[in-house]
């Protein structure tokens, strides 16, 4: 079964400091993964995927994310945060059977 | 451009009382989500339906029933709603498992 693991639950970073999201997936093949953003009282946008080729992919609003096969890792990065940047993020995996699964979510808070 | 339409916005029921939560998408997807938020808990997948005349259970289906009416509208029913179901309900369509998720705006359901 797939299954996203998201071990932090908050984050506090100064603004301009360097931002890295840890998330850890279970799949048996070759997942899609995925990372998502969620502003306060709103729904999920995309801020970047991976399903096949460079393992390190880019996304919107500066983020990248590396896939690490070896240990099952998808790990969402910014190296400079902007207080625009505080939101929720999810990680998500999906599967050939169309499931997506995501994860319980990282807050990220940003100080001035 | 609509995207994925969700009705109500808002909805308070007493335990007991049934309801349909409407979904609707024009973007010609062939799969649909149904999740719900809860704090700390991320976004748990309640049924999907990766076609139209098909649906499959999630991470959390007990208490709902869904029906994909066709391609455009998924809709999720409670029959007997219990406080336990005070949540965050949030609808998805998506083309391809490897692409990107559309999300509803979201239906904040208080059960009490």
């Amino acid at each position: 079964a797939q299954s996203v693991t998201q071990p932090d639950i908050h984050i506090t970073v100064s603004e301009g400091a360097s931002l890295e999201l840890r998330c850890n997936y279970s799949y048996g093949a070759t997942p899609y993964l995925f990372w998502y953003v969620q502003s306060p009282g709103q729904g999920l946008q995309l801020l970047l995927k991976y399903f096949s080729g460079d393992t390190l992919v880019q996304g919107i609003k500066g983020f990248e994310a590396e896939f690490k096969r070896s240990q099952s890792s998808f790990n969402l990065r910014k190296p400079s945060v902007h207080w625009s940047d505080a939101a929720e993020y999810f990680c998500a995996v999906g599967a050939w059977t169309d499931k997506l699964i995501f994860g319980t979510g990282t807050r990220l808070q940003v100080f001035p | 451009n609509a995207g994925v339409t969700q009705t109500p916005k808002f909805q308070v029921l007493k335990t007991g009382q049934s309801m349909t939560l409407q979904c609707a998408q024009d973007m010609n997807h062939n799969s649909m989500y149904w999740y719900r938020q809860d704090p700390g808990m991320g976004l748990r997948l309640i049924y999907y339906s990766a076609s139209e005349g098909t649906t499959d259970k999630g991470e959390v289906p007990n208490g709902y029933n869904v029906s994909r009416l066709n391609k455009r509208e998924f809709s999720l029913r409670l029959e007997s709603a219990a406080p336990s179901q005070t949540s965050v309900y949030f609808c998805a369509s998506i083309a391809l498992v490897n692409t990107e998720a559309f999300f509803g705006q979201g239906t904040r359901l208080t059960v009490v």
